[in-house]
Parts: structure tokens; sequence; C-alpha cells
């Protein structure tokens, strides 16, 4: 079975650093491209980042761009998410989701599966 | 205000057919694979259709999708109780290089 679990969310001055890690299982973790997307409570969703497989290609939201940082390790079968200079506004519930297969442009990509989130609260 | 407009909100009584639409723009849904998510409160969404009009395994075929210029839409044909959820489209920007969702439609059955 394909899953995805997330961890590291917690509460969080603004100002303040996060890591949020994902771990993937009963797939080939390094075949795939991977993404971010959270969810304010009650509210719609907004993609954060993408990574391709190799990590060749990246892409950020311009709402984290410069403060977030997407990486992967292949051989952990993991996900990562490193927040930097958060803000209030950063307070979401964190989804990772897999891409397509990593010969297929991010762009083309569908989101599936997607972890159970986790959440980060950014409050002084 | 999403880049993807959809409608906050729709629905219908069990049988009827509900068709949701995403309008988007020439750099976005015109250019790209719009992709259907399904969400039911507390939990992650799930993929319902992608690349336009596919439907993964075990999604009932009442669902469909289908695009069309600059706008794609999610019919769901025989409505069943077990469809109220929040709908999301998605796709590929090209201006903003990133991905755009819709803010997202309540289906409700009456």
């Amino acid at each position: 079975e394909v899953q995805l679990v997330e961890s590291g969310g917690g509460l969080v001055k603004p100002g303040g650093s996060l890591r949020l890690s994902c771990a993937g299982s009963g797939f080939t973790f390094s075949s795939y491209n991977m993404n971010w997307v959270r969810q304010t409570p009650g509210k719609g969703l907004e993609w954060v980042s993408s990574i391709s497989g190799g990590s060749v290609y990246i892409y950020y939201a311009d709402s984290v761009k410069g403060r977030f940082t997407v990486s992967r390790d292949d051989a952990k079968n993991s996900l990562y998410l490193q927040m930097n200079s958060l803000r209030t506004e950063d307070t979401a519930l964190y989804y990772c989701a897999r891409g397509g297969d990593s010969k297929i442009l991010i762009r083309s990509n569908s989101f599936d599966p997607w972890g159970q989130g986790t959440l980060v609260t950014v409050s002084s | 205000q999403s880049v993807l407009a959809q409608p906050p909100s729709a629905s219908g009584t069990p049988g009827q057919r509900v068709t949701i639409s995403c309008s988007g723009a020439s750099s976005n849904i015109e250019s790209h694979n719009v992709n259907w998510y399904q969400q039911f409160p507390g939990a992650a969404p799930k993929l319902l259709i992608y690349a336009n009009n596919g439907r993964p395994s075990g999604v009932p075929d009442r669902f469909s999708g289908s695009k069309s210029g600059t706008s794609a839409s999610l019919a769901i044909s025989g409505l069943q109780s077990e469809d109220e959820a929040d709908y999301y489209c998605a796709a590929w920007d090209d201006s903003l290089n990133g991905l755009v969702f819709g803010g997202g439609t309540k289906v409700t059955v009456l």
C-alpha cells in the first residue's frame, strides 16, 4: 500500500524555523516527483513546493520563495520542507503528496496519494 | 482570490446531475492538464480526475471531467449522499511557474 506520513509540525513563534518530514512507503520513492501543499483551517488548498526525482527541478510558490527549502533523501524515502522566517500566515495543515513518475514533467503531474498532514501553527 | 475560479457551493437532490466549473486563463487551464480533488471534512484530499478527464482506479464512473479552452468542469451524475464534499480543481500556471488551485466548491446533497 502506498503511504505518506508527515511529521515535524508544531507551534513556533513568528520568525522561527521548523522542518517538516514526509516518509514514503509502498512505492519506489526515488522514481516520483514529490510535493507540499498546505491548507489553512477551514480554507482552501495552496500549493507550496514541488521537487522532481533526483532533485533536478524545484519549484516554490511566491508566498514561500526565499524562506522555505524543499529537499529529498531518496535513500531514506523521505521528503523535507525546511521553513524559515515563519509568519502567522504560514499557519496551516501541511500535506505531502506524491506526484507523477519523475520522467513526467512536474507541470503535468497529478497528486496521488496525499498524506494526512502535519499542523504548523505560527503564533506568539 | 484564487487564480482558478470555482463557485463556492453547488447542490442537488439524490440522482441529479451537478456540474462544477473551473475558470482559468491561457496560462493555466488552456495550456495544461486539469486535475480535480475531492476532500471530505477532516480528511486529506483525494485525486478524483486527472489529466482533464481521466478517472483513477476506484473512482465511480458517475464522476467525469472535461476541458474546453480556458475552462474545465467536473460533473457528478446520479448524485449520491456520499458525494457531499469539497471539490478542488488544479492546474499548472506558466505565468506563476507554479501550481494553482481553485478556491473549492462545497457540494451539498439536499
